[in-house]
């Protein structure tokens, strides 16, 4: 089993409709969540961090189940610019492998006009 | 301020070649990464530094090496070129080693082995 685990996709919406991906992890010690958003061969860049009460940035929303082990990422009222790979992310755990992180192979999104 | 850049963008070698990936940063950050990134995959942590002069194995450290003699700059090394190494390196930095330290990546060096 993968250690972060996400749909590959891709994921075709049309333009203003929400969709949500879905990542699933398996280090119960983990920390710490993000999300970051990748461009075709372009680096990856933060999109936002995931905490434990959830967060919410503009149209972006991020939850977190601990118990179920998996986070989450809501895009609502989606713009052509949404298009990229989103990468879910893990920190190792805690102590020295706290500021390591586990990458996820990405979901592919789409926004259709 | 140009965040984190790496040298070179492109490069194709000879099985059994060397070369050295420099990425240098310009953000005072301590912490500093080397990944790869292979097609349905993740990225992989290769090696890192915690600060100047000290660097540890991630993940794939098989066939690398690296060095942090100043601050700014992690070097990258490959003393034998395999095919397996074909990919996409990315360098990141981070501020510090917390469990919300954002990293930040360089633009990618591509690198193919034939």
């Amino acid at each position: 089993r993968k250690e972060v685990e996400q749909d590959p996709g891709p994921f075709n919406v049309p333009e203003g409709a929400t969709v949500a991906f879905n990542c699933t992890y398996s280090n119960s010690a983990s920390q710490s969540f993000f999300w970051y958003r990748q461009d075709c061969r372009k680096e990856p860049k933060l999109l936002m961090s995931v905490y434990s009460s959830g967060n919410e940035d503009g149209r972006f929303t991020a939850q977190l189940n601990r118990a179920s082990q998996y986070i989450s990422l809501l895009i609502r009222d989606s713009k052509l610019s949404d298009s990229a790979t989103y990468l879910c992310v893990v920190n190792k755990g805690s102590g020295d492998s706290n500021y390591q992180l586990i990458w996820g192979a990405g979901t592919k999104l789409i926004i259709k006009p | 301020n140009a965040g984190v850049t790496q040298t070179p963008k492109f490069r194709v070698l000879k099985t059994g070649q060397s070369m050295t990936l420099l990425c240098a940063q310009d953000m005072n950050h301590e912490y500093m990464y080397w990944y790869r990134q292979d097609p349905g995959m993740g990225l992989r942590l290769i090696h890192y530094s915690v600060g100047e002069g000290t660097t540890a194995k991630g993940e794939v450290p098989d066939g690398y090496n690296v060095s942090r003699l100043k601050k700014q700059n992690f070097l990258l090394g490959l003393e034998s070129a395999a095919p397996s190494q074909t990919s996409v390196y990315f360098c990141a930095s981070s501020s510090g080693g917390g469990p919300y330290n954002e990293q930040f990546f360089g633009p990618g060096t591509r690198l193919t082995v034939l």
